[in-house]
């Protein structure tokens, strides 16, 4: 069965440093997103992406987030020059866009990062 | 209560009984779903519900929305030891780019 990937399982880095979060989506999927949970918290839409752009972004998403689809297969989210609060779980999910408005978000296992 | 609200904020029950979680969300949407997440692992889409729809089956999953009351309830038929995980509704306000809001979500125990 189709699933999305995420990699690393687990990060830790120094705050300060940039990490790149890597995610594999479901191949004939438009859609792309990205939600984060921090521990014992809801899980947070941070951004949503189509046709190569941004669509939509939440407050969290600032300037030292971003994110890219370098390819056709990978979906990266960039953390500029990380800080404590970034420590979380991140989670990549993938839609296919096919039919009604509003689907199935597929997700991956998940990224987690820890800030020291 | 926030968007996304759901209770109890946990449960506990034998294996063979039914579970019952309720959400309760604010603001307007286009569809409500809920999922799964085991502890530490990624989260799986159970079950879609649009505002037009007023209840939705799947094997032993039953949705119902209620959008003048703003809330929805999942049930668990004949629960099972691997149904112990937590458990999560999220609104889409718009269908449209699946800006999901999340609640805190259900820890649901099913004992053997």
């Amino acid at each position: 069965e189709p699933e999305v990937t995420q990699t690393p399982s687990h990060q830790v880095t120094q705050m300060g440093q940039e990490v790149i979060l890597r995610c594999v989506p479901i191949s004939n999927h438009l859609y792309f997103y990205w939600y984060r949970q921090i521990l014992g918290q809801k899980v947070e839409f941070l951004v949503s992406f189509y046709n190569n752009e941004i669509s939509e972004k939440s407050e969290i998403f600032d300037d030292q987030f971003s994110v890219e689809r370098p390819d056709g297969s990978n979906f990266t989210l960039k953390i500029r020059s990380t800080k404590l609060e970034d420590s979380a779980m991140y989670f990549c999910a993938s839609e296919s866009g096919s039919g009604l408005l509003g689907g199935e978000l597929f997700f991956g296992e998940g990224s987690r990062l820890t800030v020291l | 209560s926030q968007q996304g609200e759901e209770d109890p904020q946990a449960l506990s029950i034998q294996e063979g009984e039914n579970a019952t979680m309720n959400c309760s969300y604010k603001t307007s949407i286009n569809n409500l779903q809920w999922y799964r997440q085991n502890s530490g692992r990624g989260l799986v889409h159970l079950i879609l519900i649009r505002s037009n729809e007023r209840e939705k089956h799947s094997g032993r999953l039953r949705v119902t929305l209620d959008t003048s009351k703003k809330s929805s309830s999942l049930l668990i038929t004949a629960s099972r030891a691997a149904d112990t995980a937590s458990y999560f509704c999220a609104t889409d306000p718009t269908g449209a780019n699946s800006k999901l809001t999340f609640g805190k979500g259900i820890t649901l125990s099913v004992r053997p």
